[in-house]
């Protein structure tokens, strides 16, 4: 029973390549967000996608960052033009649909990839 | 609200001892509460969570306090062991939405 899963673990960038970041959800879930970490730092929301549909992009930079759930395959997390301020981890979590009766709304993350801008 | 650039607060406990972990939360509209332990390289891991209904909820060696007046959440863990050395964040979901908001964080040290 495969939890969440990032690839790629690590990732390095010159300044100005693209960087792609892959989520698989556990299986079962069809609800994938996106979540950045600095150094020391907590968790920033960036993005809230279910099949097919970005429902919340509130925290997604304006330019440069995109990410997709399609229908088949993992969703992607993709950053265009990347800069050193992109190096952080980004993580990805799923849950299995909407919070449930009580409002619970357990996120299971995965292990996270770590992109290093050169 | 958010902090940029600043350490994580660290809290030092002897093995052994109980452990009391508090975090501020914002927003009064909050129905869910959550929280999550970080190792070092690793994504977050569920600890317990908590409804706005209850002012309690205990787990195996964790109880998490919820005191909607002042807008506090705590997490007590019980007999500290080597092993609960890690990064402690708290989170919130706002009512009618998804997403979890996640709080500063606090590191836990445990000394031998």
């Amino acid at each position: 029973n495969a939890g969440v899963m990032q690839n790629p673990r690590h990732l390095v960038r010159r300044r100005g390549q693209e960087a792609r970041l892959r989520c698989s959800p556990m299986k079962g879930h069809s609800h994938v967000y996106w979540y950045r970490q600095l150094p020391e730092e907590g968790l920033k929301f960036m993005v809230y996608l279910q099949k097919e549909n970005i429902i919340d992009e509130s925290g997604m930079p304006k330019e440069r960052f995109s990410a997709e759930f399609p229908k088949e395959g993992p969703s992607i997390l993709r950053i265009q033009q990347v800069v050193r301020g992109d190096s952080a981890a980004y993580f990805c979590a799923s849950s299995p649909g909407l919070p449930n009766i009580s409002g619970a709304n357990v996120l299971t993350f995965g292990a996270g990839s770590r992109l290093t801008v050169l | 609200g958010e902090s940029v650039g600043l350490h994580l607060p660290t809290l030092s406990v002897q093995e052994g001892d109980n452990s009391i972990i508090n975090c501020a939360y914002s927003n009064s509209a909050s129905d869910y509460f959550i929280w999550y332990k970080q190792e070092s390289g690793k994504g977050p891991q569920f600890i317990i969570d908590i409804r706005s209904n209850m002012d309690k909820r205990q787990g195996q060696r964790v109880t998490v306090l919820l005191n909607k007046t002042v807008k506090h959440l705590s997490l007590q863990i019980a007999a500290t062991q080597p092993g609960d050395s890690a990064v402690y964040f708290c989170a919130e979901k706002i009512q009618g939405a998804q997403k979890l908001v996640f709080g500063q964080g606090t590191r836990l040290t445990i000394n031998p």
